[in-house]
């Protein structure tokens, strides 16, 4: 069981809200990744990090930010939530370095109304 | 572009059955591979890696082969089981930046 913990888990919300989606992890991870998959089909990179101070956007263009003051959390912001920002958010981490395994938070399930 | 696909969304089997999932690959560089099982609600968990350096590798209950000629790799499940019910996702590991492709996901069905 991997220690990456996401929340919340499930979060309905209306148009226009800001809200933040949070990931921690307790391994040590220098690297962590944002997801955006939508119910049953691939994972799409969103955001990452090599460390603390360290973004990068993905591979799927999102209008999420992330930060990463401290190596063990991740937390990840939408400023004004829409419809369109649905779907599941999911966070990850692995050891710095090549070819290592990435680790997964259960992930948050959002839905904006 | 660099892509990483499965050829079936959905794969039904009988319980006690061997299952295998496809995935196909297009970086000829690519050289590290993992499936991950991703059950409903959960993120996706690691299953079996395997390196390009290798055809084969086995774990427990679960067969991966790598073909680079045709860059192509297969998970098998031997004895399938209603526990192995979820949506599993060949992923490559792009070198340098760690990370991951991940295909569409082929969703196993086992049936008693």
């Amino acid at each position: 069981e991997a220690d990456i913990y996401q929340t919340p888990r499930y979060l309905v919300i209306g148009t226009g809200k800001k809200i933040t989606l949070e990931c921690s992890q307790t391994m040590g991870h220098d690297k962590m990744y944002w997801y955006q998959q939508d119910p049953g089909m691939e994972l799409h990179l969103i955001h990452y990090s090599y460390g603390v101070n360290s973004t990068e956007k993905g591979d799927l263009s999102s209008e999420s930010t992330v930060s990463r003051i401290r190596t063990e959390h991740f937390p990840l912001t939408l400023e004004s939530a829409r419809p369109s920002h649905t779907s599941q958010y999911l966070c990850a981490s692995s050891e710095i370095g090549t070819n290592n395994e990435q680790f997964f938070g259960p992930g948050t399930r959002l839905t904006v109304l | 572009g660099e892509s990483v696909g499965l050829h079936l969304p959905t794969l039904s089997v009988q319980e006690g059955d061997n299952s295998i999932i496809n995935c196909a690959y297009s970086n000829s560089a690519s050289d590290y591979f993992i499936w991950y099982k991703q059950e409903s609600g959960k993120g996706p968990q690691f299953i079996i890696d395997i390196r390009s350096n290798m055809d084969k590798r086995q774990g427990q209950r679960v067969t991966v082969l790598l073909n680079k000629t045709v860059k192509h790799l297969s998970l098998q499940i031997a004895a399938t089981q209603p526990g192995d019910s979820a949506v599993y996702f060949c992923a490559d590991l792009t070198g340098g930046y760690n990370k991951l492709i991940f295909g569409a996901g082929t969703r196993l069905a086992v049936h008693p």
